[in-house]
C-alpha cells in the first residue's frame, strides 16, 4: 500500500527566502503526483501536477520535481512571501489495472512565512 | 466557472440522524471521490466512483454510503452518524484525457454530537 511522507511537518522562514518542501512515496508505480495548498479551514487548491513521465513542472514562483526511481518529489518556492503561508500537501495517484486510482496524501507541511 | 460544489458547508447533527452531503461537478468528469480529513491522519479516501452506477470502497468506507445516478452528482450518505464521523469532508472530481488532475470542493465540516 502506498505511503506518502512529507518532511518537514512544519517550517517557519523569513520572507524572501527560497525554500524546498519534500515529499517521498514508497511505491513508484504512480500515475501522477500533485501538489496542493490548503489554507486553514478551507479546501484544497491544486498548485502543480506532474505526470509520471515528466521530471518537473513550473508555475510562477513554484517548481515541482519528480524522481520516480528514488520515490521523491520536491516543491521549490522562490522568494517566499507572507501570502505563501499555508499547509502544502502532496498526493500520489496510483495506477491500477483499470486506470488511475485514488490519491494517497501526505500529512502536509505547515509553512509560515515571517514578514 | 469549472467547479465542484458541496452542501452543506457546515453541519451539526446528533447521533443516529441520517444525513446526506451533496456533491456536484460541472466539468463532465467521470471519476469522483469522497475524502475525510482528520488532524494527525491527513486525508483518506472514503468512496470513489469511476462512472454512473459504478462505485467502490476507498480506505475508510465503514459507516458511509454513496450513489452515482447521474454523472455530475455524487452524494455521501451517513445512515446513522456517530461521533467518530466528526470530520472535514471533501468531494473531488478527476479530469480525464490521461491527465487525471483532481479538483476539490470547498469542504463540509460535520460535527456529530
Amino acid at each position: 500500500k502506498q505511503e506518502v511522507t512529507q518532511i518537514p511537518a512544519a517550517l517557519s522562514v523569513p520572507e524572501g527566502e527560497n525554500l524546498v518542501l519534500n515529499c517521498s512515496f514508497t511505491d513508484s508505480a504512480i500515475y501522477n503526483l500533485q501538489w496542493f495548498r490548503q489554507d486553514p479551514g478551507k479546501g484544497l487548491t491544486s498548485l502543480l501536477l506532474i505526470q509520471s513521465s515528466q521530471r518537473e513542472q513550473t508555475s510562477g514562483r513554484l517548481n515541482a520535481s519528480l524522481d520516480k526511481s528514488s520515490g521523491r518529489s520536491t516543491l521549490y518556492i522562490a522568494a517566499s512571501q507572507p501570502g505563501d503561508s499555508a499547509t502544502y500537501l502532496c498526493a500520489a495517484m496510483m495506477y491500477s489495472g483499470g486506470g488511475a486510482d485514488g490519491l494517497t496524501f501526505g500529512k502536509g507541511t505547515h509553512l509560515i512565512i515571517q514578514p | 466557472e469549472a467547479q465542484v460544489t458541496q452542501n452543506p458547508r457546515y453541519l451539526i447533527t446528533v447521533t443516529g440522524k441520517k444525513l446526506t452531503v451533496t456533491c456536484s461537478q460541472n466539468m463532465n468528469h467521470e471519476y469522483m471521490s469522497w475524502y475525510r480529513q482528520d488532524p494527525g491522519l491527513g486525508l483518506r479516501q472514503i468512496y470513489y466512483s469511476m462512472n454512473v452506477e459504478v462505485t467502490d470502497k476507498g480506505d475508510v468506507p465503514e459507516g458511509y454510503k454513496v450513489s452515482r445516478k447521474e454523472k455530475r452528482n455524487f452524494p455521501l450518505i451517513l445512515e446513522s452518524p456517530s461521533p467518530n464521523q466528526t470530520s472535514l469532508y471533501f468531494c473531488a472530481s478527476t479530469s480525464g484525457g490521461g491527465v487525471n488532475e483532481q479538483f476539490f470542493g470547498p469542504g463540509t465540516r460535520l460535527t456529530v454530537l
